[in-house]
């Protein structure tokens, strides 16, 4: 139990384009999701707190208006990586709760070019 | 303010050998739970173990162990006998407890096991 996944696993795009990325609950209700980013050999940094059908929370120094949340399910959030840029290139890992536990999906590697 | 501190950055050991982690934690709050994740060059977070602040006991699972000390506001996580499959980056993290809190991480300790 308490699976989640995220569609893409990789993506690579050119300077400037939009990247959307999914997190699902596969066998549980997630009120709560996180979105988090993770570069080489370092912590994870969280991003915003997703509620669902709520405005997402960002954490202080996250662009709203670069990543977009929307949490419009109980079982999927996704993350829009708007106007990428290669710095944009990082590790992205979603995590639902359950039960007072985060469970993380396998997480999004961006590389944009 | 909550904080999770893993002085650990990097540990080596060879298999077989025993090798704990340490995690220091900082927090106000009276119930909050404390959580370690495994991360395999995969880059997958997989879940170890949850433990409620007012629940000290020790837990075993395996090779897996754990020492929850409040008066320490310690956590250190235990593996004996280490196999080369347990090479990962262990995280330390700390959440208030009620739900749809977001989780403190601390920096995270890389294992490696040699064979």
């Amino acid at each position: 139990g308490a699976v989640v996944s995220q569609h893409p696993s990789w993506v690579i795009c050119k300077s400037g384009t939009s990247v959307k990325i999914e997190c699902r609950s596969l066998d549980f209700q997630a009120t709560t999701m996180f979105w988090y980013r993770q570069f080489p050999k370092q912590s994870l940094m969280l991003m915003a707190t997703s509620n669902e059908g709520s405005k997402a929370t960002y954490e202080q120094g996250v662009e709203k208006d670069k990543f977009l949340i929307n949490h419009a399910s109980l079982t999927l959030s996704t993350l829009t990586v708007t106007s990428a840029h290669p710095e944009d290139s990082s590790f992205y890992i979603c995590s639902a709760s359950l039960r007072e536990t985060q469970y993380f999906g396998p997480g999004t590697r961006l590389l944009v070019l | 303010a909550q904080k999770v501190t893993q002085a650990q950055t990097e540990i080596s050991v060879v298999e077989k050998e025993d090798v704990t982690l340490d995690c220091v934690y900082e927090t106000r709050d009276t119930t909050y739970y404390l959580f370690w994740y495994k991360q395999p060059p995969s880059g997958e977070l997989v879940f170890l173990i949850r433990r409620n602040s007012f629940d000290e006991q020790n837990e075993i699972s395996g090779r897996y162990s754990w020492n929850f000390q409040k008066s320490t506001s310690s956590f250190n996580f235990t593996i004996t006998a280490s196999q080369v499959v347990d090479s990962a980056v262990y995280f330390c993290a700390l959440s208030r407890a009620g739900g749809g809190f977001k989780t403190i991480f601390g920096a995270g300790t890389r294992l490696f096991v040699k064979a």
